[in-house]
């Protein structure tokens, strides 16, 4: 089943300790992308991979760090987190110009970040 | 860049018609979507419509496309509990890989 993936789903932590929140995508997609949503403000784009070892920022990055190492993860790393990165993440895969939908994104499931 | 606006809630009635606005900055924009987003799921592509395009029918799905005042809307007919949910507007502009998204319009039908 084609499908994107992200571990944990569910995660509270404390201020300042390290993690990662994995991404995996199944679709062979050359582009990823990760999300923050809250209340009020949608989602907001945090980095973007257009492909391995390519990397980009995008509305707000400050605090996040990720890595294309392989194709189908892009994991989203918070050195240092604050109650701020409190938010539900989304991580999003593509594949334009074959999707035949419009260049759809596909969703992974969210991971509900808490931290205290 | 693009930005994407559109109103955070819309309120209807079980069996009427539901109207999402949606509007957008960048003239370029080739593909506008429209994405849906249940209770504790990620979100799903529901349609699109290419910029060429003035209108898309799918099912109870109405697209409406004006491309001189840059607006999108979605109409749902007929609108069921079921269809409760965030709808997100977003916009592809030319020469953009991914797409920006508005902040959503959390949709509550009521019986």
């Amino acid at each position: 089943e084609a499908q994107v993936t992200q571990n944990p789903r569910y995660l509270i932590t404390v201020t300042g300790k390290k993690l990662t929140v994995t991404c995996s995508q199944n679709m062979n997609h050359e582009y990823m992308s990760w999300y923050r949503q809250d209340p009020g403000l949608g989602l907001r784009q945090i980095y973007y991979s257009m492909n391995v070892e390519v990397t980009d920022k995008g509305d707000v990055p400050e605090g996040y760090k990720v890595s294309r190492k392989e194709k189908r993860n892009f994991p989203l790393i918070l050195e240092s987190p604050s109650p701020n990165q409190t938010s539900l993440y989304f991580c999003a895969s593509s594949l334009p110009g074959t999707s035949g939908r419009g260049d759809e994104q596909f969703f992974g499931p969210g991971t509900r970040l808490t931290v205290l | 860049g693009e930005d994407v606006e559109q109103s955070l809630f819309l309120s209807v009635r079980e069996g009427d018609s539901s109207v999402i606005n949606c509007t957008y900055t960048d003239s370029s924009s080739t593909y506008l979507y429209w994405y849906k987003q249940e209770p504790g799921a990620g979100l799903q592509l529901l349609t699109y419509i290419f910029s060429n395009m003035d209108m898309k029918q799918d099912q109870r799905l109405t697209v409406l496309l004006n491309k001189k005042d840059k607006h999108l809307s979605l109409r749902i007919a007929d609108t069921q509990t079921g269809d409760s949910a965030i709808y997100f507007c977003a916009a592809l502009s030319g020469g953009s890989y991914i797409p920006t998204f508005g902040r959503g319009t959390s949709l509550i039908v009521h019986p």
